[in-house]
């Protein structure tokens, strides 16, 4: 059981480059989350997803897109980057079947340096 | 909408010293509560939560916290403080309707001096 799994760990991208981080999760859950942490920000939700086929925006959406044709995978696309998002990427699930008080599982993360 | 104040973005302690982070939260009816500790490179790990019942709440590696409701806030506590906890602390609020999402506080960073 690896729980929840992002690829790539670490990555640089120049200006206007594409790339797709890549979540995945065995533990069955309904729920999937990608959020971005910066410095002094906390984390900050972009997209999520209540269950397979279905995704919806978060709070700093404008630039990504996602996709979760999979119940197991998340993935987060960026289509052109920006310096902006530089940052460290977490995904995080949960079970989405016992309301408010579930634990979120987070991944390890992924560090995103765009020149 | 829900929001979460952590007052203090860094927190220095001696090893062996008591630890109190403050978390307090906006949000008109009883919010589910959480605590999460980041260590250094890694993701968020849930430390304790609560939803419900007695207010003090026992959590992993020696941490509890206590709702107050009153003041509206989720301080988290530990009776001494190893050099191993050295981290950044999340509180997190989620409210009972909706999609669940929750929200994150800016985060504490915890240094423990030895």
């Amino acid at each position: 059981n690896a729980g929840v799994t992002q690829t790539p760990k670490f990555r640089v991208l120049k200006t206007g480059q594409s790339m797709t981080l890549l979540c995945a999760q065995d533990m069955n859950h309904e729920y999937m989350y990608w959020y971005r942490q910066d410095p002094g920000m906390g984390l900050r939700l972009i997209h999520y997803s209540v269950g397979e086929g279905t995704t919806a925006k978060g709070e700093v959406p404008d630039g990504y897109n996602v996709s979760r044709l999979k119940k197991q995978n998340f993935l987060l696309g960026l289509e052109s980057a920006a310096p902006s998002q530089t940052s460290v990427y977490f995904c995080a699930s949960r079970q989405g079947t016992s309301g408010a008080q579930e634990t979120q599982y987070f991944g390890p993360g992924t560090r995103l340096l765009v020149l | 909408a829900q929001s979460v104040t952590q007052p203090d973005i860094h927190i220095t302690v001696s090893e062996g010293a008591s630890l109190e982070l403050r978390c307090n939260y906006s949000y008109g009816a009883t919010p589910y509560l959480f605590w999460y500790v980041q260590s250094p490179g890694q993701g968020l790990q849930l430390l304790l939560k609560y939803f419900s019942g007695d207010t003090l709440v026992q959590g992993i590696k020696g941490f509890e916290a206590e709702f107050k409701r009153s003041q509206s806030s989720f301080n988290l506590r530990k009776p001494s403080v190893h050099w191993s906890d050295a981290a950044e602390y999340f509180c997190a609020v989620v409210t009972s309707g909706g999609s669940y999402i929750p929200t994150f506080g800016r985060g504490t960073s915890l240094i423990v001096h030895p």
